[in-house]
């Protein structure tokens, strides 16, 4: 059984940039969802995709913007580079929307 | 809006030394969890908790869930350096059809030696 991947593992970009953050959920998963966490926070919720479908979104502008995939795996875009949204970001996976998510090893995103 | 606390934020501790970690939230909800994450890694799950009176434990860690005081705590027993981490508590914000997780600040252990 094959875990949560995401890629790339770091990144760097300079304000104004757009970034694509990929990842796969683990095998059997039709959920994702993904959280911002910037250093010395708590993961904070930015949105979450069930069967190809945003379905819950949390308090981030709409220049963050996902897609899932119909093998589950899950894209995060991000416009506008903001120097704020340095952070970690980390994908989880699960089986249905109210069931356990299982995190991902994120991905280091840096703006400059 | 739910919000979740915890406390202490910095905790630094002896080995074999025992201390509780406490985590608060403001609204209902029907499970919390407990993760470990160490420094650039992602998270690590520890517990599930879903009723109210639920006990878990693993190794030196035991966590406990009481859902009438909207309260969970992590106890530590006889710590051990590799218990050195940064411990989150999450509560699932339900509604809405998706599980969003509301995590806490989270709690830096240092065990020193």
């Amino acid at each position: 059984e094959t875990g949560v991947t995401q890629s790339p593992t770091h990144l760097i970009k300079t304000r104004g940039q757009q970034v694509t953050l990929r990842c796969s959920s683990q095998s059997g998963h039709n959920t994702v969802s993904w959280y911002q966490q910037a250093l010395g926070q708590g993961p904070q919720f930015i949105f979450q995709y069930y069967r190809e479908e945003e379905n819950g979104r949390g308090n981030f502008p709409p220049r963050f913007s996902g897609l899932q995939f119909p093998n589950y795996s899950s894209e995060l875009n991000v416009n506008a580079l903001e120097l704020d949204d340095s952070a970690l970001y980390l994908c989880a996976s699960s089986l249905g929307s109210h069931n356990e998510q299982f995190f991902g090893p994120g991905t280091r995103l840096t703006v400059l | 809006e739910l919000k979740v606390e915890q406390n202490p934020l910095f905790l630094s501790m002896q080995e074999g030394k025992n201390y509780t970690i406490y985590c608060n939230y403001s609204t209902t909800s029907d499970r919390l969890y407990w993760y470990r994450q160490d420094p650039g890694k992602s998270l690590e799950s520890l517990f599930v908790l879903l009723s109210n009176g639920a006990v878990k434990q693993e190794g030196r860690l035991m966590a406990s869930l009481d859902t009438k005081a909207r309260l969970s705590t992590l106890h530590i027993t006889a710590a051990v350096h590799d218990l050195s981490a940064t411990y989150f508590c999450a509560v699932d914000e339900a509604g809405g059809g998706s599980e969003k997780l509301v995590f806490g600040k989270g709690t830096k252990l240092t065990v020193n030696p």
